[in-house]
């Protein structure tokens, strides 16, 4: 079954609207989490580190002021998409990686399908 | 950074081929994964292989760490494999994955 939780699957909304994702670890502690986003017929590009208790770390070029994460708990991290516009509409997708999780593999949410009108 | 090539960017095939893909990385890894991702977008862990060789029933994959290379095989293609095949690699399990261009694999009936 699924140990990364991520909510919603799909958004729909007016441009300026805040949007707020949750991604959590059912089966384990998640010292860190990662946020990465994936525009239609590309890979998926990292947007930015969660670290559970501190700030997180945003890759280059990624609005830290467009896209707030709090990683508040060892398992929950969120992203909010704030004021979002059309150019933010893409898919976004979270992974986990435990306390002390070394030599397993991350483990992905089911992604965000976010579409700003 | 790590840089992450797969090859071929799109492959067809005819129901009940047999494909390989490649994925080729630059510096020393200890995480690989492939992933399919279906149409909803979901990405499907296939295999978590930094190194040696995996099976799991029509797939199997093989990474050579020293050489910086995995291979993906995909034996008796059906149509339901058909989406987007990533290799991803990081450091760590803990730490962040850097993925490849993906391989679009398409299975004719």
């Amino acid at each position: 079954g699924a140990v990364v939780s991520q909510h919603p699957s799909r958004v729909i909304c007016k441009s300026g609207t805040s949007v707020k994702i949750e991604c959590r670890s059912l089966d384990f502690q998640a010292t860190t989490m990662f946020w990465y986003r994936q525009f239609p017929k590309q890979s998926l590009m990292l947007m930015a580190t969660s670290n559970e208790g501190s700030k997180a770390t945003y890759e280059q070029g990624v609005e830290k002021d467009k896209f707030l994460i709090n990683h508040a708990s060892l398992t929950l991290s969120t992203l909010t998409v704030t004021s979002a516009h059309p150019e933010d509409s893409s898919f976004y997708i979270c992974s986990a990686g435990g306390r002390g999780y070394s030599n397993q593999p991350q483990h992905f949410g089911d992604g965000t399908r976010l579409s700003i009108l | 950074g790590i840089q992450v090539e797969q090859s071929p960017p799109d492959l067809i095939l005819q129901e009940g081929a047999n494909s390989t893909l490649r994925c080729n990385f630059s510096d020393s890894v200890n995480n690989l994964q492939w992933f399919h991702q279906n149409p909803w977008g979901q990405l499907i862990n296939l295999f978590y292989i930094p190194s040696g060789t995996k099976q799991n029933g029509r797939l199997s994959a093989t990474t050579v760490a020293t050489e910086r290379y995995s291979l993906l095989y995909i034996s008796s293609s059906q149509t339901t494999d058909s989406g987007v095949y990533f290799c991803a690699v990081g450091e760590g399990g803990g730490s962040r994955l850097t993925f490849g261009e993906g391989t679009q694999l398409t299975v004719n009936p």
